[in-house]
């Protein structure tokens, strides 16, 4: 299996432009995450689906985020507008079982670096 | 809420010597417990897991974790390190039955030829 895939691997854009990062999970895998990874927070779980249904998106920062999953090998984060702000790597997770239960475990992308200036 | 304390945002030791990266939870019930390893510019790698059962854990490249219910800590080890080794640990924390993941802020571990 390739692992779960993110594209792009680095993105620079311009305050206020829309940005989209993407995201095929590991086939089969029922659940989704959307982590932001920031020198000053960490990893921050941004929004989680299951079933390509979201479950909690309560991490989402602002109305600026948003995210989908029309189907089970696809999803995107999307930020409009952008601000510098925002600027983080941007990591997508599956896996294959509830993180909660004895078999989960989230496998993770390589991320997106996405810069806004 | 879980919260994840990770002592030491970095950590140097020498090449052969013993890798020990500290990491304590606090809740009042167990939960299940990661370490992952991400090395620079990837993306986070699985190195262990503690869910039930045997309290020490094997993981790969040769790293080990002891869960601890007494100290509520679930500590990484390596009895010698290599230059490969070189990379940001984070240790992180799952509520059994839910279906969340927090990590702690990271280790960075550097080491010496």
């Amino acid at each position: 299996d390739a692992g779960v895939i993110q594209s792009p691997r680095h993105e620079v854009t311009e305050m206020g432009q829309e940005v989209t990062l993407r995201c095929k999970p590991i086939s089969g895998h029922d659940y989704l995450f959307w982590y932001r990874q920031t020198m000053m927070r960490g990893l921050e779980l941004l929004i989680y689906f299951n079933n390509n249904v979201p479950i909690d998106d309560s991490g989402m920062p602002e109305d600026r985020f948003s995210a989908k999953m029309p189907n089970a090998s696809f999803s995107t984060l999307k930020i409009q507008p952008s601000e510098p702000r925002d600027s983080a790597v941007y990591f997508c997770a599956s896996s294959q079982f509830a993180l909660g239960r004895p078999s989960g475990g989230a496998f993770f992308g390589q991320g997106t670096r996405l810069t806004v200036v | 809420a879980q919260s994840v304390t990770q002592l030491g945002s970095h950590v140097s030791v020498s090449e052969g010597a013993l890798v020990l990266l500290r990491c304590n939870y606090s809740s009042s019930v167990p939960p299940y417990l990661f370490w992952y390893v991400q090395y620079p510019n990837q993306g986070l790698q699985l190195l262990l897991k503690y869910t039930t059962g045997a309290t020490l854990v094997k993981g790969i490249n040769g790293f080990e974790a002891e869960f601890k219910k007494s100290e509520t800590s679930f500590h990484l080890t390596k009895p010698s390190a290599h230059m490969s080794d070189a990379a940001e640990y984070f240790c992180a924390v799952s509520d059994r039955g839910a279906n969340n993941l927090f990590f702690g802020t990271g280790t960075r571990l550097t080491v010496i030829p």
